[in-house]
């Protein structure tokens, strides 16, 4: 089957840098990808990997080793605003629609003052 | 460009009725997904279609669920003798083409169910 682990809960202060781990088990792969989402609000993409190694966008960085099934997103200099859940996501290749996404059990970040 | 709209952002029934959630996708997006997410927990894939044709339908339940996007108008997930356990947040999400990664998401509708 395809899963998608993440830890539950990660808690860090304000100007902080914090680091959401997310490791995958997948039919077939195409990339990882990272969305945010605001008490229950619209998810939000954040960023996609599809090769291996770092990819930067502003204070969120997402990085992706491909041998090891793993990912991470980093967010740098954390604001109160960035307080959110974390859900990492991979295409599901089954059956031939490609287009469905697999989404992680998700990360609630809370950043304190 | 507006974006994904969704609605109603919140709606109630009772046990036995039934429930209709629309959605309008991105204007050029000819791709619409539906998600549901149970509180504290993560989004799961329901079904996904294209204008006129369910392409896949693998994450719906086999009853009482059902959807639709026709030629004209809005995507609608419907939901009949709707039971506690549908009460959920129901995501739409489109996208504007085939093999897309990045799915762009509206506000939900949060279904309660008396």
């Amino acid at each position: 089957g395809q899963s998608l682990e993440q830890p539950s809960e990660v808690t860090a202060v304000e100007g902080a840098i914090v680091q959401i781990n997310c490791t995958y088990q997948t039919s077939g792969f195409y990339g990882l990808s990272w969305y945010q989402q605001h008490d229950g609000g619209a998810p939000t993409f954040l960023s996609y990997n599809a090769l291996d190694g770092l990819e930067e966008t502003g204070r969120f960085s997402s990085f992706l080793s491909r041998s090891d099934s793993y990912g991470y997103l980093l967010l740098q200099e954390l604001q109160m605003k960035d307080s959110a859940s974390y859900f990492c996501a991979v295409r599901d290749q089954r059956g031939g629609a490609t287009n469905k996404l697999i989404f992680g059990t998700g990360t609630l970040l809370a950043v304190q003052p | 460009n507006a974006g994904v709209m969704q609605n109603p952002r919140h709606l109630v029934r009772r046990r036995g009725q039934e429930a209709r959630l629309r959605c309008s996708p991105m204007k050029g997006h000819s791709h619409v997904y539906w998600y549901r997410q149970l509180p504290e927990e993560g989004l799961k894939f329901m079904v996904y279609l294209q204008k006129e044709n369910i392409i896949d339908e693998s994450g719906m339940p086999k009853e009482r669920f059902s959807a639709e996007f026709p030629k004209e108008g809005p995507s609608i997930l419907r939901i009949q003798q709707v039971v506690r356990g549908d009460s959920a947040a129901y995501f739409c999400a489109s996208s504007p083409r085939t093999g897309e990664d990045t799915q762009y998401f509206g506000p939900g509708t949060r279904l309660t169910v008396l």
